[in-house]
């Protein structure tokens, strides 16, 4: 069982813009930065978000990241075919100290 | 370029031991500004944060692996290592090794990952 909360898939037509929540509580995403990750079939989660709502160099600005309270959100515009992935949020939980992740969305661009 | 690579027997004996090593070219495992984390990834479920290591200083773990959890740096071949006792097939998942920043802890370098089974 997944300490923070993702819907289980999403889906949105080419071009389109799709968002994916993230719920946690006050001692994880209350108290810490979240991160999201993209992880293509067969391949390593790659960083996307980092710090609420930064992209690492490289990462396009359809990609956008935002945080309020005990949730986060990540939001695609410009959807392509490519972008079709699972998608993660991380972040630490302060009690106990430990890293945590969302059960993860499949996104399918229809 | 910062590089993890994972290496270990791909296949484990229930009740053994699984040993995973991660091998980090291109920056420095004795990094201040880094944890070294383990992450697996049973077949068809999501991500799963089970530790991570700072050299020099505090190892973290998930607390319900914790107490068949081990985990280790070597400065001298910039490796980590992550030992978990007691496996059984609950256990079967890649595992990934991947860096941390510290202190809000995204992880920005990974492994490509191992599949490690747990079978007699």
């Amino acid at each position: 069982q997944s300490v923070l909360t993702q819907p289980p898939s999403v889906s949105a037509a080419p071009g389109q813009k799709v968002t994916i929540s993230c719920s946690g509580s006050s001692s994880d995403i209350g108290k810490n930065y979240v991160s999201w990750y993209q992880q293509l079939p067969g391949t390593a989660p790659k960083l996307l978000i980092y710090d609420n709502n930064k992209r690492p160099s490289g990462i396009p600005d359809r990609f956008s990241g935002s945080k309020s309270g005990t949730s986060a959100t990540l939001g695609i515009t410009g959807l392509q075919t490519g972008d079709e992935a699972d998608y993660y949020c991380g972040t630490w939980d302060s009690s106990p100290r430990a890293g945590v992740f969302g059960g993860g969305t499949k996104l399918t661009v229809l | 370029q910062v590089q993890l690579q994972e290496s270990g027997p791909g296949l484990v004996k229930p009740a053994e031991t699984l040993s995973l090593t991660c091998t980090v070219s291109g920056g420095s495992i004795s990094s201040s500004s880094h944890h070294w984390a383990w992450i697996r990834q049973a077949p068809g479920k999501g991500l799963e944060w089970i530790a991570s290591v700072r050299y020099g200083g505090n190892s973290y773990f998930k607390s319900s692996l914790k107490s068949r959890l081990t985990i280790s740096v070597d400065t001298s071949k910039n490796q980590f290592s992550l030992k978990l006792g007691s496996v059984t097939a609950a256990d079967t998942a890649v595992y990934y090794c991947a860096r941390q920043w510290i202190p809000h802890d995204h992880a920005d370098y990974w492994g490509q990952g191992t599949l490690v089974t747990v079978s007699s």
